[in-house]
């Protein structure tokens, strides 16, 4: 059964810096693996989606990287700003399941003025 | 509409209710999703249709839950004897539906569930 990871849970940063939040997943047979942004009591906003064959994508100040034979993605974002705050969240579409997200728990990202 | 729309967008009801939620899908997409979210926690898939049968309806964690989508388009998930523990978010998510490694699911803005 998939599971996915990520860490942290929760982070503060001070407008301007750099940052990395980090996706894990157990199980390598995925289609695509996606980055999605999520307001306070809001759906989800796909960011960015990179199919298996590929090592990373890049909108505007966001890249996202993926390394599927270790079960890692990462997603960079350039320059915070007040609002980038949001949760974000991974999620992986698995081979055999084609069409259901597997989602991690998210990473509540707080950037401060 | 240009995206997906859920209604309502909150429904609070008392232990033992039925209720129904509803989704309207981005306008030709074949492939509809319920998701669950629970506070604090990433969304957990229910169903899946393409078309109007249900592909995938492993998630559904019991048979209090059922969703239909009679014409193919719009779709109702429906939740018999609700229980204390049914309180979360419901997300309704479509897509293309062809299938393959680029095919972006876009969310609604979810029914906020509440059992008293």
């Amino acid at each position: 059964k998939q599971e996915v990871t990520q860490i942290p849970a929760a982070l503060s940063v001070p407008e301007g810096e750099n940052l990395v939040l980090n996706c894990s997943f157990t199980d390598s047979a995925i289609y695509n693996l996606q980055w999605f942004r999520q307001d306070p009591g809001k759906g989800l906003t796909s960011l960015l989606l990179i199919q298996s064959s590929q090592r990373e994508q890049t909108s505007g100040r966001l890249n996202a990287s993926l390394d599927k034979s270790s079960g890692r993605s990462t997603l960079y974002i350039a320059a915070s700003q007040p609002g980038d705050s949001a949760t974000y969240l991974c999620a992986v579409t698995s081979r055999g399941t084609a069409s259901k997200l597997t989602f991690g728990t998210g990473t509540r990202l707080q950037v401060t003025l | 509409g240009a995206g997906v729309s859920q209604t309502p967008s909150n429904k609070v009801t008392e232990k033992g209710k039925y209720v129904e939620l509803r989704c309207d899908p981005i306008s030709g997409h074949t492939a509809l999703y319920w998701y669950r979210q629970s506070l604090g926690q990433g969304p957990e898939f229910l169903i899946y249709f393409q078309g109007t049968g249900a592909a995938d309806d492993s998630g559904l964690p019991n048979d209090r839950f059922f969703a239909v989508r009679p014409e193919g388009s719009v779709s109702t998930l429906k939740i018999q004897r609700t229980e204390r523990g049914d309180s979360a978010v419901y997300l309704c998510a479509s897509s293309s539906g062809q299938g393959g490694s680029t095919d972006t699911q876009y969310f609604g803005p979810g029914t906020r569930l509440t059992v008293l």
